[in-house]
């Protein structure tokens, strides 16, 4: 089955920087890459995705790349705020109603 | 419009003792989920029903049943709980554009 792995499991940086978070999987016929935010005590919630068709997708201050060849795909945030501080999954689903593979997470901390 | 419900929030149970959590969602969607998280460890699928008649076992189905009751609800029941179910349990739905909606979650402590 797919197996997806993130990195790093932690990520700390000042207000105003990027964070980058990366994951790889493992079935060449994935073709949908979701991200999750979850806050402290919260449920996870979707903040972009993207589909094997298309190799960059933005919204506002948060990006997602796909390198298929590679099979790793990377959320980018940009300006980092402190409200951006939480938990970030990535997942991978090889079917057509979303069966996810979820990775480990990574705990973003943003510090003013 | 609630989305997805899930109760109860918080459950204590003794090893051995039996619990259903309830999970309903008014989306209309077509499948349904359950997630447990454990630190470190993201969110594995449990069990999934692709649409209402139907259901899978996903990555960790052991010591777990589930029933898709009708289209709105699908519970997961625990037969004799151990320690190692202590987690925090999700409910999800989704559609055929697969973005998935997430229940509040429940947290559930095995003795």
């Amino acid at each position: 089955g797919e197996n997806v792995e993130q990195h790093p499991s932690t990520l700390s940086v000042q207000e105003g920087d990027s964070a980058v978070i990366k994951c790889t999987y493992s079935d060449s016929a994935s073709n949908y890459f979701p991200w999750y935010k979850q806050e402290l005590g919260k449920r996870p919630q979707l903040i972009i995705d993207i589909r094997s068709n298309v190799g960059e997708k933005k919204d506002q201050r948060i990006a997602v790349t796909l390198n298929k060849t590679a099979k790793h795909f990377s959320l980018h945030i940009t300006e980092t705020q402190p409200e951006d501080s939480a938990v970030y999954f990535c997942a991978a689903s090889i079917t057509s109603w979303g069966k996810l593979q979820f990775g480990a997470g990574t705990q973003v901390v943003v510090t003013p | 419009n609630a989305g997805v419900t899930q109760t109860p929030k918080f459950q204590v149970l003794k090893t051995g003792q039996s619990m259903t959590l309830q999970c309903a969602q008014d989306m209309n969607h077509n499948s349904m989920y359950w997630y447990r998280q454990d630190p470190g460890m993201g969110l594995r699928l449990i069990y999934y029903s692709a649409s209402e008649g139907t259901t899978d076992k996903g990555e960790v189905p052991n010591g777990y049943n589930v029933s898709r009751l009708n289209k709105r609800e699908f519970s997961l029941r625990l037969e004799s709980a151990a320690p190692s179910q202590t987690s925090v349990y999700f409910c999800a739905s989704s559609s055929t554009n697969e973005k998935l909606f997430f229940g509040s979650g429940t947290q559930l402590s095995v003795l």
